[in-house]
């Protein structure tokens, strides 16, 4: 079976940096994901990590450690816009759907 | 502008009355799939679509069905709701499965009283 955690939730403060933990078990390893959800809304792609190491795009960055089954997103500069609901996610054994965590609630403040 | 749309955003309908929530995607993909988001238990798959004509059932199909009789439109009925159905639904769409990129939706909020 696959089973991803995450924490629940998350505060910082403005312009901070903060990093968010994901841990997954899966059988076939294809590939992890991130998306952002506001809340309400949908969810946006962030990022896709397959290969070990850190990824960076802009303010976001995003590390996978496939030995470990470990990944964080570590998000640079916060600003309250980046409040928001944060998904880690793996494609099942099939690649017929996405397994999502339950998502980290980060909170932003001034 | 590549996006996925969905119809009705909002729903608030009774125990038994059959309903359809529409899904259209414009970007030519393959693969799309329903979920529900419900607190505490994430984004749950209800349904996918590998391609036209072919469907199969996601983790909680209970009490849905989907057609795929074009490629752009992927459909979720719920032939009598119940208030367990109570949800937030989307619908996402790939060009194909495992290391690509889903679209979501902006989501329909379904009330079932």
């Amino acid at each position: 079976g696959q089973n991803i955690d995450q924490p629940t939730e998350m505060t910082a403060t403005e312009g901070a940096i903060v990093q968010i933990n994901c841990t997954y078990q899966t059988s076939g390893f294809n590939g992890l994901f991130w998306y952002q959800q506001h809340a309400g809304e949908a969810p946006t792609f962030l990022s896709y990590n397959v290969l070990d190491g850190l990824e960076e795009k802009g303010r976001f960055s995003s590390f996978l450690s496939r030995s470990k089954g470990y990944s964080y997103l570590l998000l640079k500069e916060l600003q309250m816009k980046d409040s928001a609901s944060y998904l880690c996610a793996v494609p099942n054994q099939a690649g017929t759907a996405l397994i999502f965590g339950k998502g980290t609630t980060l909170s932003v403040s001034s | 502008e590549a996006q996925v749309t969905q119809n009705p955003r909002y729903l608030i309908t009774v125990t038994g009355k059959k309903l359809t929530v529409t899904c259209s995607q414009n970007m030519n993909h393959e693969y799309m799939s329903w979920y529900r988001q419900d607190p505490g238990l994430g984004l749950r798959q209800i349904y996918y679509s590998m391609n036209v004509e072919v469907t199969d059932k996601g983790d909680v199909p209970e009490g849905y069905k989907v057609s795929r009789k074009e490629k752009r439109n992927f459909p979720l009925i719920l032939e009598s709701p119940s208030p367990n159905q109570t949800s937030l639904y989307f619908c996402a769409s790939s060009l194909g499965t495992s290391g690509e990129t889903q679209y979501f939706g902006p989501g329909t909020r379904l009330l079932v009283l």
